[in-house]
């Protein structure tokens, strides 16, 4: 059982660049997630999709877009990297409620240059 | 919306000691506190959680207590072992949807053998 999987682990980019984060989860789960980690400042959501076929933005959207492929797929797009999108980047799953648990991937190390 | 404090950043003990993680939240709403476990180079696990309406919880050697009336929640590791060395992550959540978990910022735990 995989969980959530998601793909590259590791990419630079060069700023003004575009690429895309893919992310699958084999849970069955309704809502999937993308989150950023920096140092020193935790998890924080950028776009999440409580349901096929919905997304909404979370609490840092800006430079990114999402799209939900299907009831397992999830994917987060950069259009133009910049040195700040410099992170780690995690998708997640869950079932609809916030109280159940969300399932994390394993990353992925984005370097912008 | 939901402001999650963690301390300590950093945290260093002698194994076989006890560590104490402690977060703070504001909203008041938050009835869901779980606690992630986040080893290099991998996404966060949850290892255990409380709701509000239960005061402490216990899973062999950790446990987490709450109290609302203060809004604050702990974590204890009792009798540590080097294989708990990881970044701890706690997160509050009134599990109203999909989007409303909030996560502290994040504690490094060294276990030293």
């Amino acid at each position: 059982n995989a969980g959530v999987t998601q793909t590259p682990k590791f990419q630079v980019l060069k700023t003004g660049q575009s690429m895309t984060l893919q992310c699958a989860q084999d849970m069955n789960h309704n809502s999937m997630y993308w989150y950023r980690q920096d140092p020193g400042m935790g998890l924080r959501l950028i776009y999440y999709s409580a349901s096929e076929g919905t997304t909404d933005k979370g609490e840092v959207p800006n430079g990114y877009n999402v799209s939900r492929l299907n009831k397992r797929e999830f994917s987060l797009r950069l259009e133009s990297a910049a040195p700040s999108q410099t992170s780690v980047y995690f998708c997640a799953s869950s079932e609809v409620r916030a109280g159940n648990t969300i399932y994390f991937g394993e990353g992925s190390w984005l370097t912008v240059v | 919306g939901e402001n999650v404090e963690q301390h300590p950043s950093t945290l260093s003990v002698q194994e076989g000691d006890s560590a104490v993680i402690k977060c703070t939240y504001s909203d008041s709403a938050s009835n869901y506190f779980p606690w992630y476990k986040q080893e290099l180079g991998k996404g966060p696990q949850l290892i255990i959680d409380i709701r509000s309406n239960v005061g402490e919880k216990k899973d062999q050697r950790i446990a987490v207590t709450l109290n609302k009336t203060a809004k604050h929640f702990s974590l204890h590791i009792t009798e540590t072992q080097p294989e708990d060395s990881a970044v701890y992550f706690c997160a509050a959540s009134d599990q109203t949807g999909a989007n409303n978990l909030f996560f502290g910022t994040g504690t490094r735990l060294t276990v030293i053998p």
